[in-house]
């Protein structure tokens, strides 16, 4: 079975602090991606990566930055966190473009 | 740009009975693939059932099923023998081939009436 896993259930940040959350897949799998959820609003692309240190910019990247130095692994990095990130972010991977993408638990997030 | 669209916010249904979740999207492509998409109250998300533009058939795993028209653009999942366990928010998603874009639904709660 796939497992992505996150780094963090639930996370309370304070503004102006930087935040980091991780994000492991054990599938050697090609594609990493970031969203978050918020209710009434679905799951919103931020970032996605297609291979080690490539990234692309998703619907709402504004506020973020992801890093991607290993295969495995794909970060998503709050610069500054502000109180409107308060949300869910998920992690997800999938092998290629077009095949499904398996999600991580997600993390909670509130910015104080 | 394409668009998913859950117009129906909740349902609920009877332990054992039947019921279908609402599905329309708006795209150009030819090439591209529909999910849905489960998410349990505090649980991880997972993949219910994927469907291939390309086949004719509708996709079925055990319970589910889709009623996948191409042309209306609509892309229905029906829940047979409807089981507690199936209480959960469900995601409809769309995705080309072109590239791995996942463009979601707003999601339905759906609940389950013992």
């Amino acid at each position: 079975d796939v497992k992505v896993t996150q780094s963090s259930r639930y996370l309370v940040k304070r503004t102006g602090e930087k935040v980091f959350l991780e994000c492991v897949q054990d599938m050697d799998h090609e594609n990493m991606f970031w969203y978050r959820q918020d209710p009434g609003l679905g799951l919103r692309l931020i970032y996605f990566s297609y291979d080690v240190k490539m990234k692309e910019k998703g619907d709402i990247p504004e506020g973020y930055s992801v890093s991607r130095e290993k295969k495995e692994r794909f970060s998503l990095i709050l610069e500054s966190a502000s109180t409107n990130q308060t949300s869910m972010y998920l992690c997800a991977s999938s092998p290629l473009p077009g095949e499904t993408q398996y999600f991580g638990p997600g993390t909670r997030l509130l910015v104080l | 740009a394409q668009t998913v669209t859950q117009s129906q916010p909740e349902m609920s249904v009877q332990e054992a009975e039947t019921v279908t979740l609402s599905c329309t999207y708006d795209t150009s492509e030819s090439d591209y693939y529909l999910f849905w998409y489960k998410q349990p109250p505090s649980r991880q998300m997972i993949l219910v059932i994927r469907q291939e533009a390309y086949k004719q058939q509708n996709a079925t795993e055990n319970r589910f099923s889709v009623n996948f028209q191409k042309a209306a653009k609509s892309f229905s999942l029906k829940i047979s023998d409807s089981q507690l366990g199936d209480a959960a928010m469900y995601f409809c998603a769309y995705l080309t081939g072109a590239n791995s874009k996942l463009t979601f639904g707003k999601g339905i709660t759906l609940s389950v009436r013992p």
